[in-house]
C-alpha cells in the first residue's frame, strides 16, 4: 500500500490552468478506473471533485476535469479562481480491495 | 441533507484503546459501504479501513491491521472504528466518509464528516 506520488505544490495565476499529476502502479491507479480526487481548505473535511478518472460530481464546476494515461492521473484546473486554492489529493481503489491516496498537493492561486 | 457526525476522539496514552463513532442521517445507511480515513497534524489523507454495505466484508490498511476494528450497526445507523493498542503514530483526525454508489465499495467518497481529533500520548 504504497501512496501515490503526487506533486508537493503546483500554482498559478488567476485564469490560468494548472495541472495536477498523481503517479501509481499497475495494481493501482494503471490497473483500474477509480482514480478520484479530493480539495481540501484548511481545518476543512475533504470535498469530491472528480470520480471514476474524469466524472464530476453534481455542483463541481466544469473548471475541473480529471484524465488517466498509464500509472498517471491528472486534475486540471482551468480559469484559476482565488477559491482553487487548497490542498489537493488523488486516489485510486488498489488491489485486495484497498484505497490508496496520493501525498497530496497545494495548489496555490499567486 | 447527508450528514456524518464522528465522535469519541480524545487524548489516550499509548497501548491504550478507543472507540470513535459516526452517527448517520440523510440517507439510507444500510445501503452504502462506509470508510474511516485519517489525517496526522499536517500531513496527508490515509485510508483507515472499509465496510461493505451489510457488514460482511471489511478492509484495513496495513498501518492498522490486526489493531483497529470497523463495524457497523444498521440498526442505529452507527459506524464505528474500535482502535486497540494505539500509538503516538495513530495520533490524528479520523473522518467518517460515505461511498458514492450503493452496495459494495466504489473506492470514492463522496461524503465526508467534519473529523474528530485523536491524540495518542503519555
Amino acid at each position: 500500500q504504497s501512496a501515490l506520488t503526487q506533486p508537493p505544490s503546483a500554482s498559478g495565476s488567476p485564469g490560468q490552468s494548472v495541472t495536477i499529476s498523481c503517479t501509481g502502479t499497475s495494481s493501482d491507479v494503471g490497473g483500474y478506473n477509480y482514480v478520484s480526487w479530493y480539495q481540501q481548505h484548511p481545518g476543512k473535511a475533504p470535498k469530491l471533485m472528480i470520480y471514476e478518472v474524469s466524472k464530476r460530481p453534481s455542483g463541481v464546476p466544469d473548471r475541473f476535469s480529471g484524465s488517466k494515461s498509464g500509472n498517471t492521473a491528472s486534475l486540471t484546473v482551468s480559469g484559476l479562481q482565488a477559491e482553487d486554492e487548497a490542498d489537493y489529493y488523488c486516489s485510486s481503489y488498489a488491489a485486495n480491495n484497498n484505497v490508496v491516496f496520493g501525498g497530496g498537493t497545494k495548489l496555490t492561486v499567486l | 441533507q447527508v450528514q456524518l457526525v464522528e465522535s469519541g476522539g480524545g487524548v489516550v496514552q499509548p497501548g491504550r484503546s478507543l472507540r470513535l463513532s459516526c452517527a448517520a442521517s440523510g440517507f439510507t445507511f444500510s445501503s452504502y459501504a462506509m470508510y474511516w480515513v485519517r489525517q496526522a497534524p499536517g500531513k496527508g489523507l490515509e485510508w483507515v479501513a472499509v465496510i461493505s454495505y451489510d457488514g460482511s466484508n471489511k478492509y484495513y490498511g496495513d498501518s492498522v491491521k490486526g489493531r483497529f476494528t470497523i463495524s457497523r450497526d444498521n440498526s442505529k445507523n452507527k459506524l464505528y472504528l474500535q482502535m486497540n493498542s494505539l500509538r503516538t503514530e495513530d495520533t490524528a483526525v479520523y473522518y467518517c466518509a460515505r461511498d458514492r454508489k450503493t452496495g459494495y465499495s466504489s473506492s470514492c467518497l463522496e461524503y465526508w464528516g467534519q473529523g474528530t481529533l485523536v491524540t495518542v500520548s503519555s
